[in-house]
């Protein structure tokens, strides 16, 4: 399972856009990228999930640039209900039954208003 | 709400003690996770269950032990309970096969303290 790297915290600002980049520099061929977002004694909630170039939901963005050696979580117009832990995991096709998704010690967002 | 309900939600044990924590899985999911998250850390994978078989185990001994039910119900044992095995344990069911996400749902937790 390809290992992740994400800033420990980051801070912004109600009402800004924050990026959060992930790097997977092992990343295989078949591996998809997920975001999942924590609050405080509950359990991860998935935001977004995508394999190569841009995938857009709701709530997120996520930009995959062609090596796939990174990946960059947007969050657009940021409130103060979106101060979390956010984790960047890399795995196996999400389809598949083997699939099994590993945490890393994900980036803590404090947005202050 | 994900529909996952884990119980209980809070138990306080001794060391050496054994601990059987439970969860319900979101309906027609087919697989179900199980995450210890001690504080302040991300959720460490212990195991998990596809259709009743264990089909994948993060690092962690053969005292953590679990069951995957017919009804896709599951649930976490862990014998000779020690100090560091105090966390918040986190079940996730979802739903593994074409055209799935492979989207976790996690339950609230059960949080779990070894005196």
């Amino acid at each position: 399972l390809a290992k992740t790297t994400q800033p420990i915290s980051m801070d912004s600002y109600e009402g800004q856009e924050v990026n959060i980049t992930c790097s997977h520099n092992n990343i295989a061929t078949n591996d998809y990228i997920t975001w999942y977002q924590q609050f405080p004694s509950q359990g991860p909630r998935f935001i977004i999930q995508g394999y190569k170039t841009k995938v857009t939901n709701e709530v997120a963005s996520l930009f995959i640039p062609a090596d796939r050696k990174s990946s960059t979580l947007s969050l657009p117009r940021v409130s103060l209900s979106d101060t979390a832990v956010y984790y960047c995991l890399v795995g196996d096709p999400p389809y598949s039954s083997a699939s099994k998704i590993i945490f890393g010690s994900g980036t803590r967002l404090s947005i202050r208003p | 709400e994900t529909g996952v309900t884990q119980s209980p939600t809070h138990l306080i044990k001794t060391r050496g003690q054994q601990v059987t924590l439970r969860c319900s899985s979101q309906s027609g999911h087919n697989t179900v996770s199980w995450y210890q998250q001690a504080l302040g850390q991300g959720p460490q994978f212990i195991f998990q269950y596809y259709r009743e078989e264990e089909n994948g185990r993060g690092n962690f001994p053969p005292r953590f032990s679990g069951l995957q039910f017919p009804n896709y119900s599951s649930e976490l044992n862990v014998n000779a309970l020690e100090l560091d095995d105090s966390a918040l344990y986190l079940c996730a069911s979802s739903l593994s096969g074409t055209g799935s996400t492979g989207e976790l749902f996690f339950g609230e937790g059960s949080r779990l303290t070894v005196l």
